[in-house]
């Protein structure tokens, strides 16, 4: 098992580009998530799935696009990217299987706005 | 919502010394996870543990969810014990943990 995979693994962007973040899992998990890690931090929540087609709003969902056409992938996008959203950005997914609600993690992705 | 406060902020130990990092929630939970951010950005998940004791090598956790809190313990550290330890912790939410604001630990050789 890969488990959970994000791409690219660095981007930089200008103020006003949208671009894509890519999130895939092997684990067939019915939960996933985007969180973000600004310096100094802990994580804070994006948006998050709880299953094929149905996604919801983290504590800071403004300016992120999201949606789960399949169980496997759940992509962020940055609609317009802003100096704010200059962070690093996890994915992670989970099951209510075996040890319930317990998440996974990528490698991240760290993104940098100018 | 869950309010989860870490203790202390930052930790120094020399190479060999023991810690005890602290984890204190506001709301019951039946998810808690401990997770090290090593110095390149990685999440490590070092333990799911809701209720309970767990050991793993120089590590071990308790939860006592009754009175929510929960202690991390490293024994014997070492410089690659470096980075940032997070607790997090939700309540029948799949896909929405409440992070920490962590504790940083730096161990010198």
């Amino acid at each position: 098992n890969a488990g959970v995979t994000q791409t690219p693994k660095f981007q930089v962007l200008k103020t006003g580009q949208s671009m894509t973040l890519q999130c895939a899992q092997d684990m067939n998990h019915e939960y996933m998530s985007w969180y973000r890690q600004d310096p100094g931090m802990g994580l804070r929540l994006i948006h998050y799935s709880v299953g094929a087609g149905i996604t919801d709003q983290g504590e800071v969902p403004n300016g992120y696009n999201v949606s789960r056409s399949t169980t496997e992938d759940f992509p962020l996008r940055l609609l317009s990217a802003a100096p704010s959203q200059t962070s690093v950005y996890f994915c992670a997914s989970s099951t209510q299987r075996g040890t319930p609600y317990e998440q996974y993690f990528g490698p991240g992705t760290r993104l940098t706005v100018t | 919502g869950i309010q989860v406060e870490q203790s202390p902020p930052d930790l120094i130990l020399q190479e060999g010394a023991n810690s005890t990092l602290r984890c204190n929630f506001s709301d019951s939970v039946n998810n808690l996870q401990w997770f090290h951010q090593n110095p390149w950005g990685q999440l490590i998940n070092l333990f799911y543990i809701p209720s309970g004791t767990k050991q793993n090598g120089r590590l071990s956790a308790t939860t006592v969810a009754t009175e929510r809190y929960s202690l991390l313990y490293i024994s014997s550290s070492q410089t690659t014990d470096s980075g940032v330890y997070f607790c997090a912790v939700s309540y029948n939410q799949g896909g929405k943990l409440i992070f920490g604001q962590g504790t940083e630990l730096s161990v010198k050789p």
